[in-house]
């Protein structure tokens, strides 16, 4: 159960993209297409914004997307905004009912 | 409005006991899978343990096996986690999550967090 590694952070000016990468095994992000990734803000609870690698909940604007390629995968922010700047989560099923998270990833907006 | 409040935490000594509460309003407990998610100070998000809607499985990240025992009671609409033998380590911010689907991690409603810290 070991987590899956994210990068401690990455950076863009406004309406530039960035990608965040989530790298697992091949025991959980490349096993199955059950990927999910959060948004949290300082203090806050984390806010669902992408599921099954690459679907988006109600509400969730199409700025963000999701991808996978093997035992990674990846959260995009088109169109980067202030509110943006927050910590992202990538979360995997790991088989038998397990959920593994990566460590996290600080978006900051220049 | 779909919500989940939670309840319980605090200071404990390192060795005792904490239940944290989870209270669903808006829809209804029983028809979800739930999960416990916890967040260290100033670290990233860790599964702990997850729940089937009819309370027939549980499920518990290694760590906690032993110590740390998930519940619900849909009569209710909540959901528990009972914390025993308490480690230094466990001191977090504990979150309850809906799993909206049962091929998870679909977390798409969650608690606003109660804060454990576990000290000597």
């Amino acid at each position: 159960q070991s987590a899956l590694t994210q990068p401690r952070s990455v950076s863009g000016s406004p309406g530039q993209s960035v990608t965040i990468s989530c790298t697992g095994t091949s025991s959980d992000v490349g096993s199955y297409d059950y990927v999910s990734w959060f948004q949290q803000y300082p203090g806050k609870a984390p806010k669902f914004m992408i599921y099954h690698v690459t679907k988006r909940p109600s509400g969730v604007p199409d700025r963000f997307s999701g991808s996978k390629s093997g035992n990674t995968a990846s959260l995009t922010i088109s169109g980067l905004r202030a509110e943006d700047e927050a910590d992202y989560y990538c979360c995997s099923y790991a088989g038998n009912y397990i959920y593994v998270f990566g460590g996290g990833t600080k978006v900051t907006v220049l | 409005e779909e919500q989940l409040v939670q309840s319980g935490g605090g200071l404990v000594q390192i060795g005792g006991s904490v239940r944290l509460s989870c209270a669903a309003s808006g829809f209804t407990l029983g028809n979800f899978w739930m999960t416990w998610v916890r967040q260290a100070p100033g670290k990233g998000l860790e599964w702990v343990a997850n729940i089937r809607d009819d309370g027939s499985g549980k499920y518990c990240v290694d760590s906690v096996k032993g110590r740390f025992t998930v519940s619900r009671d849909n009569v209710k609409n909540s959901l528990y986690l009972q914390m025993d033998n308490l480690r230094a380590e466990d001191t977090a911010v504990y979150y309850c999550a809906r799993d909206y689907s049962d091929s998870g991690p679909d977390l798409d409603c969650w608690g606003q967090g109660a804060l454990v810290t576990v000290s000597s």
